[in-house]
């Protein structure tokens, strides 16, 4: 089993739609969560991080439900510019250096 | 702040050839990392470094050396370049174990 799942998509939604993802993790003792965004050839950035009391920034909602080892993004009414690969990343519990394991990531394609 | 800037952005080697892929970031973060991203694969470590002169393996070391000099570069060396080594580089930086990781542009790396 791989340490951080994702369905990889596409996810093919039109313009002003709801769309969410999932993620699950394996590693039961994993503190912190990120779902990164990646544009096609571009470098991961940050989307946001993911807290245990769920969180928002706009129209992006990210959960975290430890019980079932599962993290969430919500995209509400979605644009063309939302048209990217979303990675769920969990941190892989260390002493040092933080090792964060990456998801292969979910497509998502917004069309007019 | 120019951030995470690596070069070359593009490279075609033979096999057996060596080369070296740069990375220098000028935000004075002490930790660097080196990842590499393949098709339907997530994100995997290389070598990372938690300062200068402190560096260590990642998931995925074979073929590949690094050093840390100081602070603001953090170069990766493939000592007999491979097929297998065709892939995307991602240099990262980030202040602190715990934060998130902010990645330079990529160097796409081709082994014939």
């Amino acid at each position: 089993r791989k340490e951080v799942e994702q369905d990889p998509g596409p996810f093919n939604v039109p313009e002003g739609a709801t769309v969410a993802f999932n993620c699950t993790y394996s590693n039961s003792a994993s503190q912190s969560f990120f779902w990164y965004r990646q544009d096609c050839r571009k470098e991961p950035k940050l989307l946001m991080s993911v807290y245990s009391s769920g969180n928002e920034d706009g129209r992006f909602t990210a959960q975290l439900n430890r019980a079932s080892q599962y993290i969430s993004l919500l995209i509400r009414d979605s644009k063309l510019s939302d048209s990217a690969t979303y990675l769920c990343v969990v941190n892989r519990p260390l002493t040092g250096f933080q090792k964060l394991v990456f998801g292969t990531g979910t497509r998502l394609l917004v069309s007019p | 702040n120019a951030g995470v800037t690596q070069t070359p952005k593009f490279q075609v080697l033979k096999t057996g050839q060596s080369m070296t892929l740069q990375c220098a970031q000028d935000m004075n973060h002490e930790y660097m990392s080196w990842y590499r991203q393949d098709p339907g694969m997530g994100l995997r470590l290389i070598h990372y470094s938690v300062g200068a002169g402190i560096t260590d393996q990642g998931e995925v070391p074979n073929g590949y050396n690094v050093s840390r000099s100081t602070t603001e570069d953090f170069p990766l060396r493939l000592l007999s370049a491979a097929p297998s080594q065709t892939s995307v580089y991602f240099c990262a930086s980030s202040p602190d174990r715990v934060r998130v990781q902010y990645f330079g542009p990529g160097t796409r790396l081709t082994v014939t």
